[in-house]
This record gives C-alpha cells, structure tokens and sequence, in this order.
C-alpha cells in the first residue's frame, strides 16, 4: 500500500522567514495533492501536482514534484502568521482508475507555527 | 472554488443512537464522494468511496454496516454511524471531486457520544 512520509512533523519558525515541508512516497505517485487544515477544521486545498518536475506556486506557497514522482516539497517564502496550520500531502496511488480515483492517501501531517 | 459542505458541524449523542451526517457538493456534481475518519493530532484515514446510485466500497476494517452510506443524489451522500459507541467518537469529513485534478474538502463533522 502506499505510504507518504512527512518531515518534519513539527516546525515553529520566526514571521518572515523561509521554511520547506517534504512528502516523500514509498510508491511512485499519480498525484499529490497538497491541504492545509487548521485543527478542527476542514482541509483547504492548495495545489495538486501529477508530472514529474512540475512546480506550482500561489501566493507565498510553491510546491514541486521530483522527476521521478516519489518525493514533493513545499515552500513557504517569508512566513506569516496566518501560514500557522497543519499541512497534509494526499496522494493519489500510480494504476489508480474507475470509481476508486481520487482515494487519497495521507503523511501524517506537519504542525507550523509562526510566531510574530 | 469548489464548495462542499457538512452537516452537523458538531453532534453529541448517547452510546446506542445513530447519527447522521450530511455532506453535499455546492455547486457542482459529484458521482463519487468519499468519506475520510480523523483522530486528534492524527492524519485522515479513507473510510469509504460513496458512489452515486450504487453501493459504497468500504475500506478493509471499516464496518459497512456500522458506517451506512448513502449517495441518493449528485450533490449529497450520508454517512450513519449506528449504534454509536465511544469509540466511535472522531471527527468525520467528506470530499468530492469537481475537477480530475482538484479534491475539495468538508469542514468536517465532529461526532462525541457520550
């Protein structure tokens, strides 16, 4: 089965500075989706990626997917306060079809916190 | 973008009674519909695939007959927890797909039985 790694599992950093948060996958990926949930709350979507090198940025966020889809990153350029949540990556598994596409799987996710 | 809601938002109930909760696709159709089980400080685990019109596909360890769902129309599938025990107690949320490339995301519904 697929499995997603996150690290770290934890991160505080000072407002305004640069941080990344990485996804790696025991399989290669289909697609990986990345969220950012605040406890308690649902997931807000914040970009999906499916070709190997592809790299999507909005706003301060950037995330890039490897060449051989294993491993994405995310990046946050001059973190705020309001970046604070936690962030999961969900991947759709390679091979997946039918009705059983969009199953994702999730990493364990990644606490920030940014203190001002 | 794409919106999906749920409903309760919060539900408390007694060890033994059901619970439903609601979710529905906005403003877009959603033949699949899938149901997500988180614990605290914990990551979402897939519970079902909800698909319009046809019988669920529950995940291996899910009981398919102590979670029921139900997908009677395009914007809307319902998942009963029965029998609720406390260890049933989570936080529940559902996603549909708009698009291939996009999964939005309920805001989720926490479920407590006392």
């Amino acid at each position: 089965s697929q499995e997603l790694e996150q690290s770290p599992q934890s991160l505080i950093v000072q407002e305004g500075k640069n941080l990344t948060i990485n996804c790696t996958s025991s399989k290669t990926l289909y697609g990986l989706y990345w969220y950012k949930q605040k406890y308690g709350e649902g997931l807000i979507f914040l970009m999906m990626l499916q070709k190997g090198g592809e790299e999507k940025s909005h706003e301060k966020i950037t995330a890039k997917l490897d060449e051989k889809k294993q491993q994405s990153s995310l990046h946050i350029t001059a973190s705020q306060p309001s970046h604070a949540g936690i962030y999961l990556c969900g991947a759709l598994p390679g091979g997946a079809g039918g009705t059983s596409y969009g199953k994702l799987t999730f990493g364990q996710g990644t606490i920030l916190t940014v203190h001002p | 973008g794409a919106v999906v809601s749920q409903h309760p938002s919060r539900v408390i109930c007694k060890s033994g009674t059901s619970v439903k909760i609601e979710c529905r696709s906005l403003d877009f159709q959603a033949t699949t519909m899938f149901w997500y089980r988180q614990f605290p400080k914990k990551s979402l685990m897939l519970m079902a695939t909800s698909n319009e019109g046809s019988k669920a596909t529950y995940e291996q360890g899910v009981e398919k007959d102590k979670f029921l769902i139900n997908h009677a129309s395009l914007t809307l599938s319902t998942l009963t927890v029965t029998s609720a025990h406390p260890e049933d107690s989570s936080f529940y949320i559902c996603s549909a797909r708009p698009l291939v490339s996009e999964q939005y995301f309920g805001p989720g519904t926490r479920l407590t039985v006392t």
